[in-house]
């Protein structure tokens, strides 16, 4: 069975730090992993999505890395913002399902 | 509209209270899916559809909960008899066949 998790579970960082976020899997057979935002009462706005043939997926100041073989997927944050605040989850997609398994997300404070 | 939209964004139930949850997907997804979010975790998986045909109800709870997409458009989550455990938000996302999924702004519900 696929468990997805998060480490840390929580963050809190002075602004215009550059930080990781980590995301481990137990079954490397994925064929995508998604990282999304989620603000306090929202939904999910989708981040990043790596296929499994990729290694990394880049948008503005955030780059995502995906490691199959180990089990892998680092979401890079950099230089910081106050706005960037949120709970941050990973989720992978399995070849032979249409579900996403979700890791319980990282909550991040980026303090002014 | 440009997203997915749920209704209501807000339930209230009182304890053995039918409850129907409203999903409005994007536009043209062929598949739509149901998630479960406790607080403080990742959302769960309940459900899957594929145009109208349910695929996937391997998440549901119990058989309290019945979701339906007769016309391949808008779906409906139904939570019979509510219990306490059941306070949670449920999520509705749709996508393209395996591509990235759009989640919505979800549905607390709070049965008390």
């Amino acid at each position: 069975k696929q468990e997805v998790t998060q480490i840390p579970a929580a963050l809190s960082v002075p602004e215009g730090e550059n930080l990781v976020l980590n995301c481990s899997f137990t079954d490397s057979a994925i064929y995508n992993l998604q990282w999304f935002r989620q603000d306090p009462g929202k939904g999910l706005t989708s981040l990043l999505l790596i296929q499994s043939s990729q290694r990394e997926q880049t948008s503005g100041r955030l780059n995502a890395s995906l490691d199959k073989s180990s089990g892998r997927s680092t979401l890079y944050i950099a230089a910081s913002q106050p706005g960037d605040s949120a709970t941050y989850l990973c989720a992978v997609k399995k070849d032979s399902s249409y579900k996403l398994i979700f890791g319980s997300g990282t909550r991040l404070l980026v303090r002014p | 509209g440009a997203g997915v939209s749920q209704s209501p964004r807000y339930k209230v139930a009182k304890r053995g209270q039918d409850v129907a949850l409203r999903c409005d997907p994007i536009s043209g997804h062929v598949s739509l899916f149901w998630y479960q979010q406790a607080l403080g975790q990742g959302p769960e998986f309940l459900t899957y559809f594929q145009n109208e045909a349910q695929l996937d109800k391997s998440g549901l709870p119990s058989d309290r909960f019945f979701a339906e997409r007769p016309e391949g458009s808008v779906s409906t989550l139904k939570i019979q008899r509510t219990q306490q455990e059941d306070s949670a938000v449920y999520l509705c996302a749709s996508s393209i066949r395996q591509a990235e999924a759009f989640f919505g702004q979800g549905t607390r519900l709070t049965v008390v």
